[in-house]
């Protein structure tokens, strides 16, 4: 079974661009989670969504956005674009969301932007 | 609030030596506490979960874990370290507001010397 994938592996933005990043769940994942990793801030969440709606969301500025598709795919989108936004960016599937918090999450090999 | 602390930044085995990597938490309720390990250009990669049940947490490529409620720990150990398993390893709890978003630690590079 694949893994989660996300594209692109690599993204170089300057200041004030916008971004998309996709993620592709594991076949049967209904949840797709985002995260942010960086040196200084270590892995912070996004934001999550099940069945194409957002049920939790992080500490970020609106800049950050994200939706979900009904084949359970997931873009995050961030615009206007500042230095401090140069990441690597993680997404995670799970196989539902629920209360109990028992789902494992798989995690994609990142997005790393760069923003100069 | 729910918190992880990872006290080392960094940890220095010998090949063959066990080893432990540490993790402490402080959260509301029950915690449903992980591992993870994130190689170079890598995502993060599952290692085990602990739930409910056994103190002691068996998960992929040798590692285990032990739960302590008493110390609020959840330790990563491994009998034999390995080269291999020189890697950034992140200890993580479920946020109590239910869903999937996960609290990490700030992550300790562990270092396996031959």
């Amino acid at each position: 079974k694949a893994g989660v994938t996300q594209t692109p592996r690599y993204l170089i933005k300057t200041r004030g661009q916008q971004v998309t990043l996709s993620c592709s769940p594991i076949s049967g994942h209904r949840s797709v989670s985002w995260y942010q990793q960086t040196p200084g801030q270590g892995l912070q969440f996004l934001f999550e969504y099940f069945s194409e709606t957002q049920r939790n969301k992080g500490n970020f500025p609106g800049r950050f956005s994200g939706r979900q598709f009904s084949n359970s795919r997931s873009e995050m989108n961030v615009s206007t674009l500042e230095l401090g936004d140069s990441a690597l960016y993680l997404c995670a599937s799970s196989l539902a969301t629920s209360g109990r918090g028992k789902n494992i999450q798989y995690f994609g090999a990142g997005t790393r932007l760069s923003v100069l | 609030a729910q918190s992880v602390a990872q006290p080392e930044d960094q940890v220095k085995v010998a090949e063959g030596n066990p080893l432990t990597v540490k993790c402490t938490y402080s959260v509301s309720g029950n915690p449903y506490l992980f591992w993870y390990v994130q190689y170079p250009n890598r995502g993060l990669q599952f290692l085990l979960k602990y739930i409910t049940g056994d103190n002691l947490v068996k998960g992929s490529y040798g590692f285990e874990a032990e739960f302590n409620k008493s110390q609020t720990s959840f330790h990563l150990k491994k009998p034999s370290a390995l080269v291999s398993d020189s890697a950034l390893y992140f200890c993580a709890v479920r946020d109590a507001g239910g869903y999937n978003k996960l609290i990490f630690g700030a992550g300790t590079r562990l270092a396996v010397h031959p």
